[in-house]
């Protein structure tokens, strides 16, 4: 079976700092993939972790920890336009459909 | 490149009535895939194409919900008869498929059915 695990809702001030947390239970995980997206759009592609560790992408970062059944996506410097919903989605050995979990709706203030 | 195209935008249909979703998908893409997004929550796999066969349909409710991608390369998903629970919105994506899994799938903007 499958079970991911994300906040509902965060809020961040424009500027600062966000990290947005993701816990999973997955048979034959492989690995996991971050989305972004906004209000009544496509869902766009952020990051994919498939080994332990860090990976940086200019203001996004994304962790993984195999281990722990858990990752997360960190946003810095952010930005009003990074008010978006944030969906973490893992992968099965030998499957490439994506199984969501249910998003962090992300809102930057001023 | 031009990304994966999907129409209608939107569609209102009442209940019991039948409907039908079209996608285009990235050229030279071999996988694709529908979701269902209900509001407030992830998309959920419906299914998945490797070219013209079917290799994932285990979440689509098969007594309503049928799709087709004769050629390859256009897929139609249709529901028949609609519940009022299909009310979301239908999202279709590619990737480029083979043996890699990290190949990330691009999404077309979907379309919103609202079933009255």
């Amino acid at each position: 079976g499958q079970n991911i695990d994300q906040p509902t809702e965060m809020t961040a001030t424009e500027g600062a700092i966000v990290q947005i947390n993701c816990t999973y239970q997955t048979s034959g995980f492989n690995g996991l993939f971050w989305y972004q997206q906004h209000a009544g759009e496509a869902p766009t592609f952020l990051s994919y972790n498939v080994l332990d560790g860090l990976e940086e992408k200019g203001r996004f970062s994304s962790f993984l920890s195999r281990s722990k059944g858990y990752s997360y996506l960190l946003l810095k410097e952010l930005q009003m336009k990074d008010s978006a919903s944030y969906l973490c989605a893992v992968t099965r050995t030998g499957r490439r459909a994506l199984t969501f979990g249910s998003g962090t709706r992300l809102q930057v203030q001023p | 490149e031009a990304g994966v195209a999907q129409s209608p935008r939107y569609k209102i249909i009442e209940k019991r009535q039948s409907v039908a979703f079209w996608c285009n998908p990235i050229s030279g893409h071999a996988t694709l895939y529908w979701y269902q997004q209900i509001l407030g929550q992830g998309p959920k796999l419906l299914i998945q194409f490797q070219n013209n066969g079917v290799v994932d349909d285990s979440q689509l409710p098969k007594d309503r919900f049928s799709a087709e991608r004769l050629k390859g390369v256009d897929s139609t998903l249709k529901i028949q008869p609609a519940k009022l629970e299909d009310s979301a919105v239908y999202l279709c994506a590619s990737s480029l498929g083979g043996r890699i899994n990290n190949q990330p799938q691009h999404f077309g903007d979907g379309t919103r059915l609202s079933i009255l």
